[in-house]
């Protein structure tokens, strides 16, 4: 079946360094990934998201990228900050409204004062 | 954006008693949504998509008489969670997106934490 793998599992950084989650997949007919990011006890939220036809996409202090090919995409966080420590998922989908997310595992990313 | 909650937020029952879990769509039709479960320090497991005015389809492992899903409109799906036990305590997540937005993207209701005693 479908799955996504995530890791690490743990990240830890000093404030200002920059923080790289990486995600692979298996489903070759997904083309719709998102990120999120969750703090205890709450829903996740949307961060960034990519679609199968872009090869990386930029919001701010978030980039994404995708390699359809190899079947894995990245986060990267660049300048981080306190408020950036949480849990962040990456996950997959074939992007219809009828369409399952698949989760990855999670990452722990913990930013160092 | 849309919005979507659950209700109840929290809530704690018996052993052997049965929880019905809400959400609800409240700015937007779903003719689609999922349900998730989220035990601690743990991933969202996908438990089953509910589909509006069919079954709803679940995922492998997944006991389709114990977790009762029923999708009756556009804007409200149940979970029932039936003859509950202390290893079903977890967080419940549900989530839609709306038919008639072309991205597809899902929004998440806020969660409801489930503990049998």
């Amino acid at each position: 079946g479908e799955n996504v793998e995530q890791h690490p599992s743990t990240l830890s950084v000093q404030e200002g360094d920059s923080a790289v989650i990486k995600c692979t997949y298996s489903d070759s007919a997904s083309n719709y990934f998102p990120w999120y990011k969750q703090e205890l006890g709450k829903r996740p939220q949307l961060i960034i998201d990519i679609r199968s036809n872009v090869g990386e996409k930029k919001d701010q202090r978030i980039a994404v990228t995708l390699n359809k090919t190899a079947k894995h995409f990245s986060l990267h966080i660049t300048e981080t900050q306190p408020e950036d420590s949480a849990v962040y998922f990456c996950a997959a989908s074939r992007g219809s409204s009828a369409s399952k997310i698949i989760f990855g595992s999670g990452t722990r990313l913990s930013i160092r004062p | 954006g849309a919005v979507v909650s659950q209700h109840p937020s929290w809530v704690i029952c018996k052993s052997g008693t049965s929880v019905k879990i809400e959400c609800r769509s409240l700015d937007f039709q779903a003719t689609t949504m999922f349900w998730y479960r989220q035990f601690p320090k743990q991933s969202l497991m996908l438990m089953a998509t509910s589909n509006e005015g069919s079954k709803a389809t679940y995922e492998q492992g997944v006991e389709k008489d114990k977790f009762l899903i029923n999708h009756a409109s556009l804007t409200l799906s149940t979970l029932t969670v039936t003859s509950a036990h202390p290893e079903d305590s977890s967080f419940y997540i549900c989530s839609a997106p709306d038919r008639d937005d072309s991205l597809n993207e899902q929004f998440f209701g806020p969660g409801t934490r489930l503990t049998v005693l």
